[in-house]
């Protein structure tokens, strides 16, 4: 049990557009989901805490208007890297939790902007 | 402020080469460690949460033990699949992860 996905696993999109990764819990209804974005060979950044139905908390420094996040049900949230800009490029990974700390990830989602 | 540290950073064995892998962390009021495990290009794979000093979870090759400042990740006779970048975290605050920088692990055969 405990399994999260994310689509798309990779995305290339041109600079000015944006871009939508949906994360998914599977098996399980998520009370709580998180985004995070990790640059290579470094640990990950936390970026914001979805709860659903409720607006995201975002971390210090995470631009809410370019990174927007939906979290319409127990066990979707959703993603949008708005204006995309080559600086966006990176490894976004969602995860998701139960009634427990333990946090769920899913496999990532490679964004490259061109 | 709650913060973790990992060494090494990297380290290669050679398989069956046992060894231990560090996970200091400074938080008020332990919630919850976490063992995980990620592969290149990939979300992190959980693998043990430990909640009080003493305490021991085991998988197959690995075991992980705490105490009231560190944790370390045992690896017995490793194998080369168990070449991956292992990660630490504790719960800050209500419900988020503060992660280590990771141990990037090499299993020569």
């Amino acid at each position: 049990g405990a399994v999260v996905s994310q689509h798309p696993s990779r995305v290339i999109c041109k600079s000015g557009t944006s871009v939508k990764i949906e994360c998914r819990s599977l098996d399980f209804q998520a009370t709580t989901m998180f985004w995070y974005r990790q640059f290579p060979k470094q640990s990950l950044m936390l970026m914001a805490t979805s709860n659903e139905g409720s607006k995201a908390t975002y971390e210090q420094g995470v631009e809410k208007d370019k990174f927007l996040i939906n979290h319409a049900s127990l066990t979707l949230s959703t993603l949008t890297v708005t204006s995309a800009h080559p600086e966006d490029s990176s490894f976004y990974i969602c995860s998701a939790k139960r009634d427990t700390y333990e946090q769920y990830f899913g496999p990532g989602t490679r964004l490259t902007v061109t | 402020e709650d913060q973790v540290t990992q060494s090494p950073e990297a380290l290669r064995l050679q398989e069956g080469e046992s060894s231990s892998l560090n996970c200091s962390y400074t938080v008020s009021g332990l919630r919850g460690l976490f063992w995980y495990r990620q592969d290149p290009g990939k979300g992190p794979e959980f693998l043990f949460t430990l909640y009080s000093a003493g305490e021991e979870k085991e998988k197959e090759r690995l075991k992980a033990t705490l105490t009231k400042k560190e944790s370390f990740l045992h690896i017995t006779a490793p194998k080369p699949e168990d070449s991956a970048t292992y990660l630490c975290a504790v719960v800050q605050g209500a419900q988020k992860l503060v992660f280590g920088q990771g141990t990037r692990l090499t299993i020569n055969p």
